[in-house]
Order: structure tokens, then C-alpha cells, then sequence
């Protein structure tokens, strides 16, 4: 089965920072990669499908890239209501559609 | 209003069973493929299972797989989770997802990505002596 790796597991940035998440899949996987936001005592939330694309009303600032193995999350402008835990996922046809193991992100 | 609503988790012993449900409303459940995702206490999300609209495919995670069962019923949108010889390490919020199939046109090609766009408030089972 394919293994995701995120990292870092938990990262502190200011308000206004760039904030980079990186996922990383232990065989390619194409760009069949989701990213979930679970702010704190929440359920998830889809952020982006197929690596890049931006789920209806999630914000701009929020944008995904990669392709194969190695994939980023990026939050362009860190703001508080961001303070969550992120995960990637690899998500295709043919489960198991494992999570990475989360990156959760303070403000500072 | 596009919903989940999962129920039927609680205490159990070791070694026991417990069946979940996850009643959907507000979109055609016929349509969609479903989740069982769970996160046991401050630790990741785990997908656990998942079943195709019809039922023709049906997939589990190795943690799961022998022990549990996924199921729906298209007529009651509903999906359920049959989890029996439990262990503790089954400990968890149990949530159900939708998987929406996303159409991606690249150049004159179109391809299928997915996500799970929809869950519910989760319920929780406890295993435990």
C-alpha cells in the first residue's frame, strides 16, 4: 500500500507569514491528492482535490501543488482562523486512500 | 441542507460488536460512493472503508478488514458500519464522508479526481473493559 508523509508534523508562523505543508507519497500517484483542513474540535473540511484545485468557498490563499510523489500545501498569508490540523490524502479509485499523518499549524 | 448524521456508537467490551449508521439527507445518496473515516483520541485521520453507490465495490482498511462490515441501504439513504470482534485500539470518532467525483478537463482529455466533501459530526465508540 501507498504511505503518506507529511511534514512538518506541527509548525508556529506569525499572522500574515507563508506557511508551506509538504506531503510526500511513497509510490507516484499522479496529482490524485487531497488536502483537509480540521480546525480544533471540528469535523474535516475539504480543501483542495486533485493537488492544485481549490474546492468551492475555500479561500485564495489557500492553493496546492505537485505531482506524483512529492506535494506542498501552501497558505500564502497565515491567518487566525487557519490555526488548524492539515492532512493530505491520496485519494484514486483503488483504496486504501490513506492519510498523511497531519501537520497542525499554530499562530505564534 | 446537505447532511450526515452518524449514531449508534457507545461503550463496548472487548472483543464485542456494534453497528453504526449514517443517515443522509439533502442529496441523492444513490449517487454517491461513502466513507467510514475514523480518529482515535488525539491521533490522525484513518480511512476505514468505503462502498460504491451500488454496492458493487467495497473496500477496508487492513486494521478493519475481516472484522468489519460496510453496507447501505439506497432506499433509506442510509450506510452503515458492522465493526465486530472489536479492540481497543478500534477507540475512535467514527465519521461517515460523501466522495464526490470531481470531472478535470486537460487539454482534449477529461479525468475523475475525488474527495470527501461532506461529513458528518462523527459518533464515538469506546472500547473497553
Amino acid at each position: 500500500d501507498i504511505q503518506m508523509t507529511q511534514s512538518p508534523s506541527s509548525l508556529s508562523a506569525s499572522v500574515g507569514d507563508r506557511v508551506t505543508i509538504t506531503c510526500r507519497a511513497s509510490q507516484g500517484i499522479s496529482n490524485y491528492l487531497a488536502w483537509y483542513q480540521q480546525k480544533p474540535g471540528k469535523v474535516p473540511k475539504l480543501l483542495i482535490y486533485a493537488a492544485s484545485t481549490l474546492q468551492s468557498g475555500v479561500p485564495s490563499r489557500f492553493s496546492g501543488s505537485g505531482s506524483g510523489t512529492d506535494f506542498t500545501l501552501t497558505i500564502s498569508s497565515l491567518q487566525p482562523e487557519d490555526v488548524a490540523t492539515y492532512y493530505c490524502q491520496k485519494y484514486n479509485s483503488a483504496p486504501p486512500n490513506t492519510f498523511g499523518g497531519g501537520t497542525k499549524v499554530e499562530i505564534k | 441542507e446537505v447532511q450526515l448524521v452518524e449514531s449508534g456508537g457507545g461503550l463496548v467490551k472487548p472483543g464485542g460488536s456494534l453497528r453504526l449508521s449514517c443517515a443522509a439527507s439533502g442529496f441523492t445518496f444513490s449517487s454517491y460512493s461513502m466513507n467510514w473515516v475514523r480518529q482515535a483520541p488525539g491521533k490522525g485521520l484513518e480511512w476505514v472503508s468505503s462502498i460504491s453507490s451500488s454496492s458493487s465495490y467495497i473496500y477496508y482498511a487492513d486494521s478493519v478488514k475481516g472484522r468489519f462490515t460496510i453496507s447501505r441501504d439506497n432506499a433509506k439513504n442510509s450506510l452503515y458500519l458492522q465493526m465486530n470482534s472489536l479492540r481497543a485500539e478500534d477507540t475512535a470518532v467514527y465519521y461517515c464522508a460523501r466522495e464526490t467525483r470531481f470531472l478535470e478537463w486537460l487539454s482534449s482529455d477529461y479525468y475523475y479526481y475525488y474527495g470527501m466533501d461532506v461529513w458528518g459530526q462523527g459518533t464515538t465508540v469506546t472500547v473497553s473493559s
